[in-house]
């Protein structure tokens, strides 16, 4: 089955700064990539995805990169502000005819004020 | 209504009782979802419902019972728990179940088992 690694666990930032998280996946199947933030005791909600035939997706201060060769994608968070304080899971499927989405070890990101 | 409402919120029983989870979706979805989180860790699936059938168990144990009375409906039936089943259970509801489609999570239940 699919296994997803993420790095770092644990990540702070000063606000204003760059915040970069990355994970790894292992089956070469998976073709669809999203990234989940939840805030302290809240649900865990999509705040952006990408799927195998793009290698970049931006949605203003947020964008993933995807490597499919290296079989690893990150998320890039810019001028980073205090409520994207929160944990980050990415995660993989490998589409169509497998229903279960694999989840990372999540990041926990701290921004500093 | 993008909302996934789950009842109740919070719940502690003792290992002989029995009590019920609820999940209701109003978007139409096709796929519902029980996952298990345990602080700082990521959910773990545990049940898979494909329209209104159950297609995944992730090898869970008896005590947790699944069950979709309707294409909105999803309850978790639990009975004789252990305390190391206290956690937070997720529901969550997509389009249809794998593909790419987004999972729109429920708050929660908070199980606590003495």
């Amino acid at each position: 089955g699919e296994n997803v690694e993420q790095h770092p666990s644990t990540l702070s930032v000063q606000e204003g700064d760059s915040a970069v998280i990355k994970c790894t996946y292992s089956d070469s199947a998976s073709n669809y990539f999203p990234w989940y933030k939840q805030e302290l005791g809240k649900r865990p909600q999509l705040i952006i995805d990408i799927r195998s035939n793009v290698g970049e997706k931006k949605d203003q201060r947020i964008a993933v990169t995807l490597n499919k060769t290296a079989k690893h994608f990150s998320l890039h968070i810019t001028e980073t502000q205090p409520e994207d304080s929160a944990v980050y899971f990415c995660a993989a499927i490998a589409g169509f005819g497998n229903e279960k989405l694999t989840f990372g070890t999540g990041t926990r990101l701290t921004i500093i004020p | 209504d993008t909302e996934v409402t789950q009842t109740p919120k919070h719940l502690v029983m003792g290992m002989t009782n029995k009590k019920s989870l609820k999940c209701e979706q109003h978007m139409g979805h096709r796929a519902m979802y029980w996952y298990k989180q345990k602080a700082k860790k990521p959910p773990e699936l545990m049940f898979v419902y494909s329209y209104e059938k159950l297609s995944i168990n992730e090898s869970v144990p008896s005590r947790f019972s699944p069950e979709c009375p309707n294409s909105s409906l999803l309850n978790l039936h639990l009975h004789a728990l252990q305390p190391e089943d206290s956690a937070l259970y997720l529901c969550a509801s997509s389009q249809v179940a794998g593909g790419t489609g987004e999972l729109f999570f429920g708050e929660g239940s908070r199980l606590t088992v003495l």
